[in-house]
């Protein structure tokens, strides 16, 4: 079955890069994304990738898809505060219509 | 503000009692997903409705039933609550899963069975 897996935090500087990582199970998966949820929100999406791709930059976001190694990440340059927040990984299922199966979360805080 | 709209925003309730949550899609989505985000299990896909019709199947309890109306809101019922079903749940719309690469979500449901 499918399963994403990302790492459960990472802290950094004001300024810095942040880079979020994230592995899938799923070759089959069209499109990967990456959707931001601050506290007491609902998840907005960010930025999404389709698999025929290898990278996809959107402004500070840059997004890298290895799939050989079901790799995906997420690069957010000049890390602000406000980029604090808690980051997922998903795919969508082949098995579950087309719902999306997500990571448990990267928790991103910036520190000033 | 994504255009999905949930109510309501908070529920406290007793365990073995049933709610039902609602949820509007953004105007013109035709699809709608459940998904349950708790601490220890995170994001968990419950059920999909496509224009009135049940799509797929995620992780829902038997104890948990949802339906998506000829206006196509949706509702989820929840019975027999417990206190693991204490939850975030969101809610979330797009047009044709099949060619549309973006889902909408709400702000969520939060849920307190005590």
């Amino acid at each position: 079955g499918e399963d994403v897996e990302q790492s459960l935090f990472l802290s950094v500087r004001e300024g810095d890069s942040s880079v979020i990582n994230c592995t899938y199970t799923d070759s089959s998966s069209t499109y990967l994304y990456w959707y931001k949820q601050e506290p007491g929100a609902g998840l907005q999406l960010l930025t999404y990738i389709f698999s025929n791709m290898d990278m996809k930059q959107d402004q500070r976001l840059t997004v890298l898809l290895n799939k050989k190694d079901k790799h995906l990440s997420l690069r957010i340059a000049d890390t602000q505060t406000g980029d604090s927040a808690i980051y997922f990984c998903a795919e969508k299922a082949n098995q579950a219509g087309t719902a999306l199966i997500f990571g448990k979360g990267t928790t991103l805080s910036v520190s000033s | 503000d994504s255009g999905v709209t949930q109510t309501p925003k908070h529920l406290i309730t007793a365990t073995g009692q049933r709610v039902t949550l609602r949820c509007s899609p953004r105007s013109g989505d035709l699809s709608v997903y459940w998904y349950q985000q708790s601490l220890d299990q995170g994001l968990q896909f419950l059920i999909q409705y496509y224009n009135g019709e049940e799509r797929a199947k995620g992780n829902i309890l038997e104890r948990f039933s949802a339906q998506q109306f000829p206006d196509l809101h949706s509702e989820l019922n929840l019975s027999s609550l417990e206190l693991g079903d204490s939850a975030l749940y969101f809610c979330a719309s797009s047009v044709d899963p099949e060619v549309n690469t973006e889902a909408f979500f709400g702000q969520g449901t939060r849920l307190t069975v005590v």
